[in-house]
């Protein structure tokens, strides 16, 4: 199984601010994802972060907002731009690994006040 | 489009009894992979168990099993001798098996509470 760490754990930042988001998996994996799961609700995906190519965004989400980055095969950012209230949430980095599993890491607790 | 839908809000079990978590699903895919995640307070998203579409033995993980009834679609997941740690959110989640679809489509999810 994959090991997935996230930084930082938590966060609490002003609104109109910006937060960069890092995900950092134990083996090299193809396709990385990002997930928002607002409170009390179920996790929605933001986007799919490929190595080498733009990242594709599912709709609702556009790239100024969540800006994406994917420097290698290990790694990758996300950045919760402008940030309001309504930002607020649980941030998880997805991979998927040899076979049918996919894992989360550990989340990024994000409020905005 | 998938659809996912877990009609339990919110369950209690009393320490160490079976519990039976309900998921049930729509799809028009023929192939597609069914998961269970538990989320603890903390937030973590713990991966739990899969089944395949196509598999015919219904999933089993330590004291997780996966109830599997394809022409009902729905894919229940039994936690037997329930323990306290076991107290957290549970989400089923559904996946298209075809390839380049990795994006996972995840019901509402079940409270379960586990009672000393």
């Amino acid at each position: 199984s994959a090991v997935i760490s996230q930084k930082p754990s938590r966060d609490i930042c002003q609104r109109g601010t910006s937060l960069t988001i890092q995900c950092q998996v134990d083996s090299q994996v193809t396709m990385m994802f990002w997930y928002r799961q607002q409170p009390g609700q179920s996790l929605t995906l933001i986007a799919t972060a490929n190595q080498g190519s733009e990242a594709t965004y599912e709709s609702g989400f556009v790239i100024d907002k969540f800006p994406i980055s994917r420097p290698n095969l290990t790694f990758s950012t996300l950045t919760v731009s402008n940030m309001s209230p309504e930002d607020s949430s649980i941030y998880l980095c997805s991979v998927v690994g040899d076979g049918y599993e996919q894992y989360f890491g550990p989340g990024t607790r994000l409020t905005v006040t | 489009a998938q659809k996912i839908t877990q009609t339990q809000p919110g369950m209690f079990v009393q320490e160490k009894e079976a519990v039976t978590l309900d998921c049930t699903y729509d799809t028009s895919d023929q192939s597609y992979g069914l998961f269970w995640y538990k989320q603890p307070s903390s937030g973590e998203m713990i991966f739990l168990i899969y089944q395949g579409s196509y598999d015919e033995q219904n999933a089993t993980e330590g004291r997780y099993s996966l109830n599997f009834q394809k022409a009902r679609k729905s894919a229940n997941l039994v936690i037997s001798a329930s323990q306290l740690g076991d107290s957290a959110m549970y989400f089923c989640a559904m996946r298209y098996s075809g390839a380049g679809s990795y994006q996972l489509t995840f019901g509402k999810g079940t409270k379960l509470s586990v009672i000393p």
